[in-house]
């Protein structure tokens, strides 16, 4: 089994700062890990996910994301935000099979 | 190329009523997976389906809730005797395939119980 924990629910950030979205897993087995944005009222959308290779994984919107396999993380980062990037931020991690285990979310509200 | 599309977007019933929610994957996609969040949640995985098979249902309650994806036509998640518990968001997701390909997730179909 697969569990997510995402270390901080609200992330308030001002405009053009960065941020950073905490990720911690535990599985018994190897697993893909993604990050997928949801903005009010509308459906997930994918960031990035890493599968295999440079632990170091570039998604779309100018967020990245490591992952540490000593440390079971892998934390979101974007070095400067925009309004438009609040939303919802969910970390998920599936094993090599299709299950998504899904962390409570992090809601990133930026101000101006 | 559409995404994929659920419907309705929002559903009211009535406590005993029954509910049916409709979703079709993405064109090209034959893997369907039913997930539902709750308010101040994150998802959580119901039950994965392929073309008139059930894969794993091992999220579903055990009762009331029911899945299908027939040969023709979209996947229904249906819920019997709905109860102001069954008030939630309902995502589908398709992929292509298994193993840490993509799932593309619906918009989602926000039901209330009253």
């Amino acid at each position: 089994a697969q569990s997510v924990t995402q270390l901080d629910s609200q992330v308030p950030v001002f405009e053009e700062a960065p941020v950073e979205l905490r990720c911690n897993y535990s599985s018994s087995v190897s697993v893909y890990l993604f990050w997928y944005v949801q903005y009010p009222n509308q459906g997930l959308q994918l960031l990035l996910k890493y599968l295999s290779g440079s632990t170091l994984v570039k998604g779309i919107n100018g967020f990245e994301a490591e992952f540490n396999k000593s440390q079971t993380s892998f934390h979101l980062r974007k070095p400067s935000v925009h309004i438009s990037d609040t939303a919802e931020y969910f970390c998920a991690v599936s094993p090599a099979a299709y299950k998504l285990s899904f962390g409570a979310g992090t809601t990133v509200t930026v101000r101006a | 190329n559409a995404g994929v599309m659920q419907n309705p977007r929002h559903l009211v019933r009535r406590r005993g009523q029954e509910a049916r929610l409709r979703c079709s994957p993405m064109k090209g996609h034959s893997h369907v997976y039913w997930y539902r969040q709750l308010p101040e949640e994150g998802l959580k995985f119901m039950v994965y389906l392929q073309k008139e098979n059930i894969i794993d249902e091992s999220g579903m309650p055990k009762e009331r809730f029911s899945a299908e994806f027939p040969k023709e036509g979209p996947s229904i998640l249906r819920i019997q005797q709905v109860v102001r518990g069954d008030s939630a968001a309902y995502f589908c997701a398709s992929s292509q395939g298994q193993g840490g390909t993509e799932a593309f997730f619906g918009q989602g179909t926000r039901l209330t119980v009253v």
